[in-house]
């Protein structure tokens, strides 16, 4: 397997501009999760997604970010409008989640910077 | 979800033992232990994890207290390579399935 597939690698758009991240989770992953990095704050979980349903978006940071997964194989982030402070590096993590388990470790991408000028 | 502290930083020499502690005091009876790490620009990496026994793989070894409230990953010949920021993770069990938080890590820098 390819692992987690992310594109773009490297994004550039000016403020108010719409963007959206992608990611490919790895084939037979039912779990994916969101994370966004930054110096000042860390890794952060944004959103967590189980059999394509959203579980836990509480770390969304505003309603100009959303995210969708319409299919098992595919998710997007999406951020509208952009603003400079959104500016940080994205990271999409999947893994295997049985009914009434626990997560199994999950796996990275190679995430997206994003910068907003 | 039960609260890891670590240090923020350490060094270690090339070649030898890399010693990562991990206090998780809060952790329950079914709550695993997770070991990622980070090389800078990339995305985090799985390395290993561990319910209450000794865990070792081709990466490191974890070592868990009797008691669980603490853990160590030991990278046994550090190298050059293995410079990078490393987190400990307790997943909580919930009914929202156990997503991973990650804390501040511990940078640690392997020293030729």
């Amino acid at each position: 397997d390819a692992g987690v597939i992310q594109s773009p690698r490297h994004e550039v758009t000016e403020m108010g501009q719409e963007v959206t991240l992608r990611c490919k989770p790895i084939s037979g992953h039912n779990s994916l999760f969101w994370y966004r990095q930054t110096m000042m704050r860390g890794l952060e979980l944004l959103i967590y997604f189980n059999n394509n349903v959203p579980i836990d978006d509480s770390g969304m940071p505003e309603d100009r970010f959303s995210a969708k997964m319409p299919n098992a194989s595919f998710s997007t982030l999406k951020i509208q409008p952009s603003e400079p402070r959104d500016s940080a590096v994205y990271f999409c993590a999947s893994s295997f989640k049985a009914r009434e388990f626990r997560n199994t470790e999950a796996f990275f991408g190679q995430g997206t910077r994003l910068t907003v000028v | 979800d039960a609260k890891t502290t670590q240090p923020p930083s350490m060094d270690c020499a090339e070649g030898r033992a890399a010693n990562l502690p991990c206090n998780h005091s809060t952790i329950s009876g079914n709550e695993y232990v997770y070991w990622y790490r980070q090389i800078h620009s990339q995305g985090p990496q799985y390395i290993i994890h561990g319910l209450k026994n000794n865990e070792t793989n081709e990466m490191a070894s974890l070592i868990i207290t009797e008691d669980r409230k603490s853990s160590t990953l030991i990278l046994p010949h550090a190298t050059l390579r293995d410079t990078a920021v490393y987190y400990c993770i307790v997943p909580g069990i919930r009914n929202t399935g156990n997503q991973f938080y990650f804390g501040t890590g511990t940078s640690l820098t392997v020293i030729p």
